[in-house]
């Protein structure tokens, strides 16, 4: 199994949808959960990030963690065509309170204007 | 921009050769993180290192090896090179070592033809 699994989509909504993201991971230790955006041909850029179970918001862009599912979800509301990327879960401070960042594959994301 | 430079941008090479990839971490920050994305895996950590020594180490192969210098920029060698190399190379660095906001460069694409 692997550590973070993430559909890959591609994922297609409209314009002003409520979009909804997921990964779910095997690895009970992480304790803090980030979600990047990734356009095409540049760097992952830091959308969320989250310690422990709950949730954060931060305008249109709100990040859960279940702990108790293993399961973290970003939702993004009215969603614009700008946001049309690739979004990557990752997560860390595993086993050891290791430091290594663990990612997922990543989902398309298309808004249709 | 993230702060965080990376060089070359581009990178055109032929099998067996030998390749150095450069990173300037944010001003500030004593972690740098090394990535590697393909296609089909997704972001692959590689290695990490905090204040010039060697702090977590990811699915690096031997031909590859990493070091931080005394200024913080840091390295990523990549030798003996195969056409399965070719990819997306990333550095991000954070401040801490147990990176819960880690900021990615632009990356490095090596083609090995």
């Amino acid at each position: 199994q692997k550590e973070v699994e993430q559909d890959p989509g591609p994922l297609s909504v409209p314009e002003g949808a409520i979009v909804s993201l997921n990964c779910t991971y095997s690895n009970s230790a992480f304790q803090y959960f980030m979600w990047y955006r990734q356009y095409s041909r540049k760097g992952p850029e830091l959308l969320m990030y989250t310690y422990s179970s709950g949730n954060k918001e931060d305008g249109r862009f709100t990040a859960q963690v279940d702990k108790s599912s293993k399961y973290i979800s970003l939702f993004i509301r009215d969603s614009q065509p700008s946001d049309s990327a690739t979004y990557l879960c990752a997560m860390g401070g595993g086993v050891n309170r290791d430091d290594k960042i663990i990612f997922g594959k990543g989902t398309r994301l298309h808004i249709l204007p | 921009d993230s702060g965080v430079t990376q060089t070359p941008k581009h990178l055109i090479t032929a099998t067996g050769q030998r390749v150095t990839l450069r990173c300037s971490p944010r001003s500030g920050d004593l972690s740098v993180y090394w990535y590697q994305q393909s296609l089909d895996q997704g972001l692959q950590f590689l290695i990490q290192y905090y204040n010039g020594e060697e702090r977590a180490k990811g699915n690096i192969l031997e031909r590859f090896s990493a070091q931080q210098f005394p200024d913080l920029h840091s390295e990523l060698n990549l030798s003996s090179l195969e056409l399965g190399d070719s990819a997306l190379y990333f550095c991000a660095s954070s401040v801490v070592p147990a990176a819960t906001e880690a900021f990615f460069g632009q990356g490095t694409r090596l083609t090995v033809v």
